[in-house]
């Protein structure tokens, strides 16, 4: 079956601008989270979603960012006024159980 | 903040040889992982070791954990070139948090 997808692939933007990066989880995956890895680092845990709410939020770095699952299956995470900190790769993946499947994640560069 | 550290941060070794990458963690755990990263993009599940488990196997990969030392090791056997990736440890922890390690960078000369 399809694996977590995430788009865009790539997303260059200028600082101060507002992304949306969309994360589509396995079907029937009732736990979703989102990570940002920096170059040469692990993942770091942002938020956990089961079902539509926030289970945890506490990786969020700032008000800057927020995420949402209105139903309960695809995710946006959404970065207003970028900063050229925020350059990372972003990590979906979501679960049934306590193994985490991955998607290919979205490169974030802030020019 | 990141609670597991892998080490070495880098490995290189010939193939056939055994490669051999320890996490070391901070908290209580339910349960580790070790996942591989190839070019810094999805990561891809390897193992899962529960907290009252030991040692436990997958084809060329055994896993060890020793929770009197908040640590894990995981070895792969008999090692090949499509080996080379990033290896991470993660372990959960209360309200379904991943914690990642650093990572181990290995790389198999063929």
């Amino acid at each position: 079956g399809a694996g977590v997808s995430q788009t865009p692939s790539n997303k260059v933007t200028e600082k101060g601008k507002y992304v949306e990066l969309r994360c589509d989880p396995i079907s029937g995956h009732t736990a979703l989270y989102w990570y940002r890895q920096s170059l040469g680092q692990g993942p770091e845990f942002l938020i956990y979603f089961q079902g539509t709410g926030a289970a945890d939020d506490s990786g969020l770095p700032n008000d800057r960012f927020f995420a949402v699952r209105p139903e309960g299956s695809v995710s946006t995470l959404k970065i207003q006024r970028t900063e050229r900190g925020d350059s990372a790769v972003y990590l979906c993946a979501s679960s049934l159980g306590t193994t985490q499947y991955f998607g290919p994640g979205t490169r974030l560069t802030v020019l | 903040s990141q609670q597991g550290e892998e080490d070495p941060q880098a490995l290189s070794i010939q193939e056939g040889e055994n490669a051999t990458m320890n996490c070391s963690y901070k908290t209580s755990i339910n349960n580790l992982q070790w996942y591989r990263q190839n070019s810094g993009r999805g990561l891809v599940h390897l193992i899962l070791i529960r907290s009252n488990e030991r040692e436990k196997h997958s084809g060329r990969l055994r896993v060890t954990l020793d929770t009197s030392k908040k640590s894990s090791s995981l070895l792969i056997t008999a090692s090949r070139a499509a080996d080379t990736a990033s290896y991470f440890c993660a372990t959960d922890a209360p309200g379904n948090q991943f914690y990642f390690g650093t990572g181990t960078s290995l790389t198999v000369i063929p």
